[in-house]
C-alpha cells in the first residue's frame, strides 16, 4: 500500500519564477492538504482539496494555487516566487469521512527560492 | 497563526529517561493531535485524542488533555536515541477541520 508521494524532493528556483509541485494521496484518500513549513517553524497549512475543489484555505495569498486531479492527485503552484518562500512543502491526504483526524504526510519537497 | 504551542522548544535528556512535552491551544477542540517529524521530513502521527479523553496510551507514549485549561502534554517513557526528532501538536479547526500545527518541541536524547 503505497503512502503519499511527493514530487521532486529538491528544486531550486530564481525569484520570480513559477513552480509546481506534485503529491499523490495514500490509496483510499480523497483530500489533499498542503503545507509550508519554514526551517524551525511548524507547518502552515495553504489549502485544502476535496471532490477537485478548494475547500479551505490558509492565510496565503493568491499566488498560491492548486487543483486536485479525478485520481484524487494534486498539484500546488506558486506564481511570482519570493525568496521567503524557500520551505519545506509538505502534502498529507486523510479521508474526508476522518476529516480532522489523521493524516499521512509525504516527504516533503524542499524549494530553494535564490 | 499557530494554534498550538509547544513547551519547551526544545529538550535534551539521557537515553533512558523521559521526555515530557506540553501543549497549550487557544480555541475549543474536537480532538488534538501529535506528530513526529525527523530531520525536516514528513511529519508521523502518534496519537489522538478526543476532547472527551483525559489520557491515552500507546507504547511508551502517554498523552493527556485537559480541555479546562487548553493544554495537553506527551509523555516518551524510556527515550531512545530514535526518539530524536521534533514534536509537534495539532488541532481541527473551521467547518472542514482545517489541521492547525503548534510550533514544535525539538527533542534530543543522547546516547
Amino acid at each position: 500500500d503505497a503512502g503519499v508521494t511527493q514530487s521532486p524532493t529538491h528544486l531550486i528556483k530564481t525569484r520570480g519564477q513559477q513552480v509546481t509541485l506534485r503529491c499523490s494521496p495514500k490509496s483510499g484518500h480523497d483530500t489533499v492538504s498542503w503545507y509550508q513549513q519554514a526551517r524551525g517553524q511548524g507547518p502552515q497549512f495553504i489549502f485544502q482539496y476535496y471532490e477537485e475543489e478548494e475547500r479551505q484555505r490558509g492565510n496565503f495569498p493568491d499566488r498560491f494555487s492548486g487543483h486536485q486531479f479525478p485520481n484524487y492527485s494534486s498539484e500546488l503552484n506558486v506564481n511570482a516566487l519570493l525568496l521567503g518562500d524557500s520551505a519545506l512543502y509538505l502534502c498529507a491526504s486523510s479521508e474526508v469521512a476522518t476529516l480532522g483526524e489523521t493524516q499521512y504526510f509525504g516527504p516533503g519537497t524542499r524549494l530553494l527560492v535564490l | 497563526s499557530q494554534q498550538g504551542e509547544e513547551d519547551p522548544q526544545a529538550l535534551s535528556i539521557q537515553e533512558g529517561e523521559n521526555a515530557t512535552m506540553n501543549c497549550s491551544y487557544k480555541t475549543s477542540i474536537n480532538n488534538l493531535q501529535w506528530y513526529r517529524q525527523n530531520s525536516g521530513r514528513g511529519l508521523v502521527h502518534l496519537i489522538l485524542i478526543r476532547s472527551n479523553e483525559r489520557e491515552k496510551h500507546s507504547g511508551r507514549l502517554r498523552v493527556t488533555l485537559d480541555t479546562s485549561k487548553k493544554s495537553s502534554s506527551l509523555l516518551i517513557t524510556a527515550s531512545r536515541a530514535a526518539d530524536t526528532a521534533s514534536y509537534f501538536c495539532a488541532s481541527p479547526s473551521g467547518g472542514y477541520q482545517k489541521v492547525t500545527f503548534g510550533i514544535g518541541t525539538k527533542l534530543q536524547v543522547i546516547p
